[in-house]
């Protein structure tokens, strides 16, 4: 178990309105993700975190942004939902020293539904 | 351009048989290989992982072969059972030496184990 929960697990909102997802995590580490998971495209990144204050863009950031106040949140914006954002999207973690693999883990998933 | 492909989208294997999962992948420069469980309405689970400079990591009933030179990879489940009916994930670390490498994914392959 990394310790890793999403909130709201289950969203439903309408086109236009604003969304933020929340990851947390409990164990400190440095790197966090953000993913989503559609049928016939497998998980591809949006966003990652390599540090308070430090974000950059993954595949498929547009129409997302991110921010990580603090080394246990990272936070998922949409800032005007709209349908092909439908998704399920999934936060994982690294750990925090580096050799020649680094595995991710992931959390439970969020399940967005835009009207 | 899909870099990390898993061609078979479903796969049935007999208790008690062996299952084989297959990977491709197209660029030379990924260093590090990750195999994901994925059951529904839950996160991937971490698996098994395999480094570029090596071709086979065992684990249990689990062990990844690696042919750098055909760019595949291979998951082996021996004996098969029916808790490892899910979605396989294959999945690629391209090392950027910046700490936060986002991982490739296939689309998948949903493995059902029969009785």
């Amino acid at each position: 178990d990394a310790g890793i929960t999403q909130s709201p697990r289950h969203k439903v909102t309408e086109t236009g309105t604003p969304v933020t997802l929340r990851c947390h995590q409990t164990e400190n580490h440095r790197y966090m993700y953000w993913y989503r998971q559609d049928p016939g495209h497998g998980l591809r990144l949006i966003h990652y975190s390599y540090g308070v204050k430090d974000t950059d863009k993954g595949e498929v950031s547009d129409g997302y942004s991110v921010s990580r106040s603090k080394t246990e949140d990272f936070l998922l914006t949409l800032e005007s939902a709209t349908s092909s954002q439908t998704s399920v999207y999934f936060c994982a973690i690294s750990e925090s020293s580096r050799g020649l693999g680094e595995t991710q883990y992931f959390g439970p998933g969020t399940r967005l539904l835009v009207l | 351009d899909q870099q990390v492909k898993q061609n078979s989208p479903s796969l049935s294997v007999q208790e008690g048989r062996i299952s084989i999962l297959n990977c491709d992948y197209t660029n030379s420069m990924f260093d590090y290989f990750l195999w994901y469980k994925k059951y529904p309405a839950e996160g991937p689970t971490f698996l098994i992982s395999i480094s570029s400079i090596k071709d086979k990591n065992e684990d249990g009933r689990f062990t990844v072969f690696l042919n750098k030179s055909a760019k595949h990879l291979s998951l082996h489940i021996v004996p098969s059972q029916p808790g490892d009916s899910a979605v396989y994930f294959c999945a690629a670390r391209l090392y950027s030496g910046g700490g936060a490498d986002g991982l490739t994914f296939g689309k998948g392959t949903h493995l059902i184990i029969q009785p």
